[in-house]
């Protein structure tokens, strides 16, 4: 199976301020199609999880630009550009390359 | 507007049984892939499987934590999914997601359902 490695916790970061966070791939993501079969997803709390990023680095519908995701080779990130108070939560991010498909353990982004 | 709509869940003794439903509307059902995912209280995701549909001949893969216990099906006439769950455990106590990918339009998890919790004790 695929691992994906997420940092528990990340730095209270200071609304409108930047912030990233960091998933790592076992092996690589990479499917014929071209695509890396990356999503990063939100799961605020008392909710269901929302799709903010697929293939790595495209963002779902209604997500704001504020969003971004990138890859260097197995390691992926998550970009904020200016975090907001409707931010928190823990944000997972999700390998979709082969079955089973897999989560990283989950990143609790705070506000300070 | 797309819709997703899981029930089912409850109290059950391990070794029980249990079988949820998804009701999914606002979307090709029939197009679709649907997938479970459930997620421990205070804990993270996890993926169970999928149920793919009937171009991909109705396959199902589940993850190694429930495999031979769990068993995915769906009704395309009734735009419904189901999770029959056998043999129990503590560890299967979890709140139950049904969320699906429609086949050359959604990349992956676009649309997730509020859940349903299942939680397996004495």
């Amino acid at each position: 199976d695929i691992v994906m490695t997420q940092s528990p916790l990340s730095p209270p970061v200071t609304p409108g301020e930047p912030a990233s966070i960091s998933c790592r791939s076992s092996q690589s993501l990479l499917n014929s199609d071209g695509h890396h079969y990356l999503d990063w997803y939100l799961q605020k709390p008392g909710q269901s999880p929302q799709l903010l990023i697929y293939w790595g680095s495209y963002r779902a519908s209604g997500v704001p630009d504020r969003f971004s995701g990138s890859r260097s080779g197995t390691d992926f990130t998550l970009e904020i550009s200016r975090v907001g108070p409707d931010d928190v939560g823990v944000y997972y991010c999700m390998q979709a390359l082969q079955s089973p498909f897999t989560f990283g353990q989950g990143t609790k982004l705070e506000i300070k | 507007e797309v819709q997703l709509v899981e029930s089912g869940g409850g109290l059950v003794q391990p070794g029980g049984s249990l079988k949820l439903s998804c009701a999914a509307s606002g979307f090709s059902f029939s197009g679709s892939s649907i997938h479970w995912v459930r997620q421990a209280s205070g804990k993270g995701l996890e993926w169970i499987g999928r149920n793919r549909n009937k171009a991909h001949n109705y396959a199902t893969e589940y993850a190694a934590s429930v495999k031979g216990r769990f068993t995915f099906s769906r009704d395309d006439s009734k735009n419904t999914a189901y999770l029959q769950m056998n043999s129990l455990k503590g560890e299967d106590t979890a709140v139950y997601y049904c969320t699906p990918i429609e086949y050359g339009k959604w990349a992956s998890f676009d649309f997730w359902g509020r859940g349903t919790l299942v939680t397996v004790s004495s």
